[in-house]
């Protein structure tokens, strides 16, 4: 069975430019979430997604950063202006579905470095 | 108060012994309780998850739940340098929303 794949693996880029990351999660995983890591820390929620509902994104920092999940499966997270804050691993997720014995299994993340 | 709270680190072990981790948690009505390990540059890799009071064991692995104390632990039997890695504990409550630790950085020494 196919992991959850995410691109790119690495992006460096200047402060005040925009960048976008994608996700496709484990087939017939419902429910999809974007973490950000930085280093030295655990992962922290960004946004959860169920089907392409958003369930939580109390801890987005809607201001600049943006995520879709067009038709269920596939997702897009934004970061639009990047500030120096937002260098860290970007995180993609899947569960069967949002229940709270469900288990979360990862991506490989994308690496962000932001100059 | 963070919600999930780890030491840090490092936890240095000989080759062949028990590495005990701990973790700890602030939301009384969690309910699922996930380790993660994570080797230096990859992504968080499960290796187990407990629900219920008391110990689960699956190969050198043994989860430990303690709801009354809000605690939670791991055990790794027979360390070996591969078992080298930062464990994150991950502690589900209702509304489904996963809290990390920060994670304990563990050396095991051949």
């Amino acid at each position: 069975e196919a992991g959850v794949a995410q691109s790119p693996r690495y992006k460096i880029i200047e402060k005040r430019q925009s960048v976008a990351f994608w996700c496709n999660p484990i087939s017939g995983h419902a429910t999809l979430y974007w973490y950000q890591q930085i280093l030295g820390q655990g992962p922290k929620l960004l946004i959860q997604f169920q089907n392409n509902g958003v369930v939580d994104d109390s801890q987005l920092p809607k201001d600049r950063f943006s995520a879709e999940r067009l038709k269920g499966v596939d997702s897009t997270l934004k970061i639009q202006p990047a500030k120096l804050e937002d260098s860290a691993v970007y995180l993609c997720a899947s569960s069967l579905a949002g229940q709270v014995y469900n288990e979360q299994f990862f991506g490989p993340g994308t690496r962000l470095t932001v100059l | 108060q963070k919600e999930v709270e780890q030491n840090s680190g490092p936890l240095s072990v000989p080759e062949g012994a028990i590495a005990s981790l701990n973790c700890t948690y602030s939301d009384r009505v969690s309910q699922s309780f996930f380790w993660y390990r994570q080797y230096s540059g990859k992504s968080p890799e499960l290796i187990m998850s407990i629900y219920s009071n008391g110990d689960k064991e699956d190969g050198r692995f043994t989860a430990q739940l303690n709801k009354a104390s809000q605690y939670v632990s791991l055990l790794i039997r027979d360390s070996q340098p591969s078992d080298s890695a930062t464990y994150l504990c991950a502690v589900k409550a209702a509304g489904n929303k996963l809290t990390f630790g920060g994670g304990t950085r563990v050396l095991v020494k051949p």
